[in-house]
């Protein structure tokens, strides 16, 4: 059974470093095809794309949040960490990680098929 | 960065209902796109990836078709359960954009 979920405060002011831990169970991060992402979405509004890690250390972020976004991984504890810097009460939202899969034998099959149940994160002084 | 647009944003249908939501690229993205589907509160759930291959467990009054710059999801006859917000997504290139979402409601 594949589960994952998101750790971290609930309540930053502005300015801090919000901390997010995706914990993980029922796959590797090892295995070939596999990342784990984080997406957030504020009150009422759309999905964003933010990061995603996978097991040879490759990173992306999204261009516009790439200055304030770290992503690392520790595979010993099947943990994917998301830090973001400078945070404002526009990045109020629920974050979610979620694993991405690319089954190598089958043509355009990426996907997110397992999500975390997200975790409110509210920016306020 | 590739831009999705889903049209329509919101949707009102009966129970028994056909409907259509449409997604389309800014750019060509092959068939690297997915749908999924989110209830309040509740954390989006897969339906269809590769454009068009149902994920496992999913109804098959779900479909996707499409390639390129314009997809489509389809359910072929809404039952109660399906009144959400629908999302796509690509995965041609990074950044792994979604669309804007449509809010399927009941009439």
């Amino acid at each position: 059974q594949i589960t994952l979920k998101e750790s971290g405060p609930t309540l930053v002011k502005p300015t801090q470093t919000l901390t997010l831990t995706c914990t993980f169970s029922g796959f590797s991060l090892s295995t070939s095809g596999v990342g784990v992402g984080w997406i957030r979405q504020p009150p009422g509004k759309a999905l964003e794309w933010l990061a995603l890690i996978y097991r040879n250390d490759e990173k992306h972020y999204s261009p516009s949040l790439k200055s304030r976004l770290t992503i690392t991984k520790d595979t010993s504890k099947n943990q994917v960490v998301l830090t973001m810097t400078n945070m404002d009460p526009v990045d109020t939202a629920t974050y979610y990680c979620a694993r991405r899969y690319h089954d190598i034998s089958t043509s355009y099959s990426s996907m997110f098929d397992y999500w975390g149940q997200g975790t409110l994160v509210t920016v306020s002084s | 960065d590739i831009q999705l647009t889903q049209s329509p944003s919101f949707l009102s249908a009966s129970v028994g209902d056909r409907v259509t939501i449409i997604c389309r690229a800014s750019q060509g993205i092959s068939s690297y796109l997915a749908w999924y589907q989110q209830k309040p509160g509740k954390a989006p759930k897969l339906l269809i990836y590769a454009a068009s291959a149902l994920q496992s467990g999913v109804p098959s009054r779900f479909s996707g078709s499409g390639s390129g710059t314009e997809f489509t999801l389809t359910i072929s006859s809404l039952q109660p359960e399906d009144f959400a917000t629908y999302f796509c997504q690509q995965f041609n290139s990074y950044p792994y954009s979604f669309g804007q979402g449509t809010k399927l409601e009941i009439k």
